[in-house]
C-alpha cells in the first residue's frame, strides 16, 4: 500500500524559502503526477503544483514565480521549495498522488509550516 | 485559469437526509472533475473522480454527476461520518483548480 509522509521545517522566518520533501513507500515513484497542495488556517485547499516523475512540472499561475518541485526517482521523493514566504504562505502543506484522469487518490497525513519570526 | 465556483458554501442536514452539492466551471472541462472529503485535521480522501466513478471502498450513497461545466455530489442518506468539508477539483486544464468548500454541518 502505497504511503506518502511529508517532512521539513515548521517554522520558516519571513522571505525565506519554505523547503519540504515528500518520501513515497510502498510504491513506485514512476508512472505518476505527484502534487502539492495547502490549506490555510481558516480557508480552502490549494493546488501548489504538481511534477511528473519525468521530471515535467506545472505551477499555480498565482505562485509560479516562486514554486519550484522536483523529484529523485532513486531515492523515491519529491520535493517542493517556495521562495520569499510570508504570512500568508502558513499552513498546512499535503503532498498526493494523482493517476491520469484518476484524482488524487493517495496523500499525504500534511504538514504545518508557521512563517514567523 | 478555469474558476470552479461551488455552492453552497454552507449546508445544514439532518442524518438521513439526501444532499446536493455542486460545482460550476467557468469553461468546459469534459469529465475531468473529483470530488473530497475532508475532516478537521486529516488529509482530503478522494470520494469521485471522472465526475461520477465512485472510488474503491467509498459507500455508494456518494454519487457523481454532471459533465462540461455543470456537476454535482449528492449524499443520499447522510450518515454520522459524512459531516465534514467537501472539496470540487478539476484536473482537466495543466492548471488545476479546487472550489471554495461546502462544511456540511448537523441541523
Amino acid at each position: 500500500q502505497v504511503q506518502l509522509q511529508e517532512s521539513g521545517p515548521g517554522l520558516v522566518k519571513p522571505s525565506e524559502t519554505l523547503s519540504l520533501t515528500c518520501t513515497v513507500s510502498g510504491g513506485s515513484i514512476s508512472g505518476y503526477y505527484w502534487s502539492w497542495i495547502r490549506l490555510p488556517p481558516g480557508k480552502g485547499l490549494e493546488w501548489i503544483g504538481y511534477i511528473y516523475y519525468s521530471g515535467s512540472t506545472n505551477y499555480n499561475p498565482s505562485l509560479k514565480s516562486r514554486v519550484t518541485i522536483s523529484v529523485d526517482t532513486s531515492k523515491n521523493q519529491f520535493s517542493l521549495r517556495l521562495s520569499s514566504v510570508t504570512a500568508a504562505d502558513t499552513a498546512v502543506y499535503y503532498c498526493a498522488r494523482h493517476a491520469h484522469g484518476v484524482g488524487m487518490d493517495v496523500w499525504g497525513q500534511g504538514t504545518t509550516v508557521t512563517v514567523s519570526s | 485559469d478555469i474558476q470552479m465556483t461551488q455552492s453552497p458554501s454552507t449546508l445544514s442536514a439532518s442524518v438521513g437526509d439526501r444532499v446536493t452539492i455542486t460545482c460550476r466551471a467557468s469553461q468546459s472541462i469534459s469529465s475531468g472533475l473529483a470530488w473530497y472529503q475532508q475532516k478537521p485535521g486529516k488529509a482530503p480522501k478522494l470520494l469521485i473522480y471522472k465526475a461520477s466513478s465512485l472510488e474503491s471502498g467509498v459507500p455508494s450513497r456518494f454519487s457523481g454527476t454532471g459533465s462540461g461545466t455543470e456537476f454535482a455530489l449528492t449524499i443520499s442518506s447522510l450518515q454520522p461520518d459524512d459531516f465534514a468539508t467537501y472539496y470540487c477539483h478539476q484536473y482537466y486544464s495543466y492548471s488545476w483548480t479546487f472550489g471554495q468548500g461546502t462544511r456540511v454541518e448537523i441541523k
